[in-house]
C-alpha cells in the first residue's frame, strides 16, 4: 500500500511570491491535515480537510488556504509569502481524521520550503 | 502560548536504560493524547495513545502514563535501543472537535548511547 506523497519534496521561494503544495493521501482516506513545521514553533495544526469540505481550521492568516478534490488529494496554497513562512509542511491522511482514530494517521514526508 | 509543553529539547540515554519522556499540557478540554516519532526526513509516525478515562497504556516497550490532575503525561521506553533515538512529539486532542486540531510540542530529541 502506497504512503502518503507530498510534492514537491523542496521549494525556494522569495518574498511576496505564492506556492502550492500538493499532498495524495492512502487510497481510501477522505481526511487530509496539514501542519507547519518550524523550530520555533514545532508543529502546528493548519487545517483537515474532509471529503473536500474544510472541518477544522487553525490559528492561522487567511493567506494560508487549502482544498481537497474528489479523489481527496489535497492542495496547499500559502499567498504573498513572508520569510518566517519557511518551514516543513507536512500533510497527513486518515479514513476518519480528527473525528477519530488518529492511531492510523499516516504522515507524510513533508515539503521543505524556504523563503528568502 | 503553548498548550503543550515539552521542556526538555534533547534527552541522553544509555542503550539499555529507561528513557522518560515527558509532556505537559494546559488545555483541561484535551481527552486524547497520543506519542509520535519522527526520524530525519520523515514524517511523524504514531507511537501509542492514551485516553483521558485511563492513566497507564503499555504497548511492549512503551508505556505512556497521563496524570491528569497535574496535566502531565510520560512516555517510558524500558529497555532503549539505538533504533530508539529520534525526535518524539507528544501531542493532544480535544475529542469534541476545535480549532486547534491536533496540538503538538516542540519535541524531545532522544539520543541512545551505545
Amino acid at each position: 500500500k502506497a504512503g502518503v506523497t507530498q510534492t514537491p519534496r523542496y521549494l525556494i521561494k522569495t518574498r511576496g511570491q505564492q506556492v502550492t503544495l500538493s499532498c495524495s493521501p492512502i487510497s481510501g482516506h477522505r481526511s487530509v491535515s496539514w501542519y507547519q513545521q518550524t523550530p520555533g514553533q514545532g508543529l502546528q495544526f493548519l487545517f483537515e480537510y474532509f471529503s473536500e469540505t474544510q472541518r477544522n481550521k487553525g490559528n492561522f492568516p487567511g493567506r494560508f488556504s487549502g482544498r481537497q478534490f474528489s479523489n481527496s488529494r489535497s492542495e496547499m496554497n500559502v499567498s504573498t509569502l513572508e520569510l518566517g513562512d519557511s518551514a516543513l509542511y507536512l500533510c497527513a491522511s486518515s479514513w476518519a481524521g480528527l473525528a477519530g482514530g488518529l492511531e492510523t494517521q499516516y504522515f507524510g514526508p513533508g515539503t521543505r520550503l524556504l523563503v528568502l | 502560548d503553548q498548550q503543550v509543553k515539552q521542556n526538555s529539547p534533547s534527552l541522553s540515554v544509555q542503550e539499555g536504560r529507561i528513557s522518560i519522556l515527558n509532556c505537559d499540557y494546559t488545555n483541561s478540554m484535551f481527552d486524547y493524547f497520543l506519542w509520535y516519532k519522527k526520524y530525519p526526513a520523515e514524517g511523524p509516525t504514531f507511537l501509542i495513545s492514551i485516553s483521558s478515562i485511563k492513566d497507564k497504556n503499555e504497548d511492549g516497550r512503551f508505556t505512556v502514563f497521563l496524570n491528569k490532575s497535574a496535566k502531565h503525561l510520560s512516555l517510558h521506553i524500558v529497555p532503549s535501543q539505538p533504533g530508539d533515538s529520534a525526535v518524539y512529539f507528544c501531542a493532544a486532542i480535544y475529542s469534541g472537535g476545535g480549532a486547534d486540531g491536533l496540538t503538538f510540542g516542540k519535541g524531545t530529541h532522544l539520543i541512545i548511547q551505545p
